[in-house]
C-alpha cells in the first residue's frame, strides 16, 4: 500500500525567506506526482504536476523536484510572501488513484 | 469553463438523513473521481469514474455511500442513512486521459468541496 509523508507538518517563517517543502512516497512504481495548495476550507489548487520520467518542473517562484528511485520530491519556494500560507499537499498517482500526504501547513510572517 | 463545480457548498444534516452532492467537472474531462478529507488530514480516495463507467471504488465507500455519472458529464454522490463519521469535506476532481495511455501527465483538478455536517 501507497504511503505518502511530508515534512515538516507545520512552517512558520517571515517573508522574503527560501524554503523547501519535503515529500517522501513508499512505492516508487508512480505515473506522476503532483503539489497542491489548500487554503481553510477550501478546495486544491494544483501547482505542478511532475511526470514519472521527468526530475523537475518550475512555475514561477516554485520549484518541484522528484527522485523516484529514492521516493522523494521537495517543494522550493523562493521569497517566500504572506500570501503564500496556505497548506501545500503532495500526491502521487499509481493507476487511477491519488494518494495524498497529510500535508504541511505553511504561515508566512510579514 | 470555470473549472470543477460543486453544489452544495456547505450542508448541515440530522443523522440518518439521506444527502447527494453533485460535481460537474471540467468540460471534455473524461475522469472524474470523488475524495473525502476530515479536518487535517490529507484527501482520501473514495472512487472514480472513466466517462460513466465507475471504475474503481475504496472500501471507505460502504454500502451507504452511492455514486453516479450519467452520460459521463456531471456526477452525484449520495450518502444513505448518514452518520456522524461521516462529517467531512467531500472534494471532486476531474482530468483528461488519453485512452490506452498510462496517464503520466494527467493533471487532477479539485473543486472547492462540499464540507457535510452531521448532526
Amino acid at each position: 500500500k501507497q504511503e505518502v509523508t511530508q515534512i515538516p507538518a507545520a512552517l512558520s517563517v517571515p517573508e522574503g525567506e527560501n524554503l523547501v517543502l519535503n515529500c517522501s512516497f513508499t512505492d516508487s512504481a508512480i505515473y506522476n506526482l503532483q503539489w497542491f495548495r489548500q487554503d481553510p476550507g477550501k478546495g486544491l489548487t494544483s501547482l505542478l504536476l511532475i511526470q514519472s520520467s521527468q526530475r523537475e518542473q518550475t512555475s514561477g517562484r516554485l520549484n518541484a523536484s522528484l527522485d523516484k528511485s529514492s521516493g522523494r520530491s521537495t517543494l522550493y519556494i523562493a521569497a517566500s510572501q504572506p500570501g503564500d500560507s496556505a497548506t501545500y499537499l503532495c500526491a502521487v498517482q499509481k493507476v487511477s488513484r491519488l494518494t495524498f500526504g497529510e500535508g504541511t501547513q505553511l504561515t508566512v510572517n510579514p | 469553463d470555470t473549472g470543477v463545480s460543486q453544489d452544495p457548498r456547505h450542508k448541515i444534516t440530522k443523522r440518518g438523513q439521506n444527502v447527494t452532492f453533485r460535481c460537474d467537472p471540467i468540460s471534455e474531462h473524461n475522469r472524474l473521481y470523488w475524495y473525502r478529507q476530515t479536518l487535517g488530514q490529507g484527501p482520501e480516495f473514495l472512487t472514480y469514474f472513466q466517462n460513466e463507467a465507475q471504475l474503481e471504488k475504496s472500501r471507505l465507500l460502504s454500502d451507504r455511500f452511492s455514486a453516479e455519472r450519467p452520460k459521463g458529464s456531471f456526477s452525484t454522490l449520495e450518502i444513505q442513512r448518514t452518520e456522524q463519521g461521516d462529517s467531512a469535506m467531500y472534494l471532486c476532481a476531474s482530468s483528461f486521459s488519453i485512452l490506452g495511455s498510462r496517464g503520466e501527465n494527467t493533471e487532477a483538478f479539485f473543486g472547492q468541496g462540499t464540507r457535510l455536517t452531521v448532526v
